[in-house]
């Protein structure tokens, strides 16, 4: 079965609130990494946290890590019209390099 | 751009031909990877290249796909005797392995759409 799966939610956010989502796995990981995507195109890479670290930022975004419950959340801070995509987590785990990815959040911002 | 870039982006055939797809990976990346995504769906993995060696094949890949990387550079995907079961969005990724910050990040290409008719 596929690690990482987020929270099945669509989430509908104004302009400039934040936006969080959440993704469980069920083994242990090597690392997680989250991905944005818009309407059929391409994987945009955000991020990576391995799975020593609880928490890494980058600009607008937070992820945080909790090994013990298996779960990890992405927060997105000021939500822009940009923002609007699905958000996929993927892990991989020890041994392996596939990346196990959910069905993805959709988020909608709305200006 | 020196992003990962596939080609063609948009693919449409017959039922029962064969197609090829090309990636380039990122140049200094040595390890290349390939997953299909259908509508709805995150990506599933197919299969994996450290540098010309096939190291890992999803049981996804049956033995009408063949993937190669015959120098280490550009990789190829080929779908024999296609099927309608086989239209998706096929993504190629490429990282640079080993340990460290900025190790193991994998970077999508656009992919390339494939519609079977």
């Amino acid at each position: 079965s596929q690690q990482g799966e987020e929270d099945p939610q669509a989430l509908s956010i104004q302009e400039g609130e934040n936006a969080t989502m959440n993704c469980s796995y069920k083994t242990s990981i090597n690392n997680l990494q989250w991905y944005r995507q818009n309407s059929g195109r391409g994987l945009v890479h955000l991020i990576l946290i391995r799975s020593n670290e609880r928490e890494k930022h980058s600009g607008r975004l937070r992820v945080t890590l909790d090994t013990s419950k298996k779960s990890s959340s992405l927060l997105i801070t000021a939500s822009r019209a940009a923002d609007t995509a699905s958000y996929f987590c993927a892990s991989t785990y020890y041994g392996n390099n596939r990346l196990a990815f959910g069905k993805g959040n959709q988020v909608v911002v709305i200006p | 751009d020196t992003g990962v870039s596939q080609d063609p982006r948009h693919k449409i055939t017959k039922r029962g031909q064969n197609v090829t797809f090309r990636c380039d990976p990122i140049s200094e990346h040595n390890r290349l990877y390939w997953y299909r995504q259908t509508l709805g769906q995150g990506p599933e993995f197919l299969t994996y290249f450290q540098n010309e060696a096939q190291l890992e094949k999803s049981r996804l890949l049956s033995d009408r796909f063949s993937a190669e990387r015959p120098k280490g550079s550009f990789s190829t995907l080929e779908i024999q005797r296609t099927e309608q079961g086989d239209s998706a969005m096929y993504l190629c990724a490429s990282s640079l392995g080993g340990a460290g910050v900025g190790y193991n990040e994998q970077f999508f290409g656009p992919g390339t759409r494939l519609t079977v008719l």
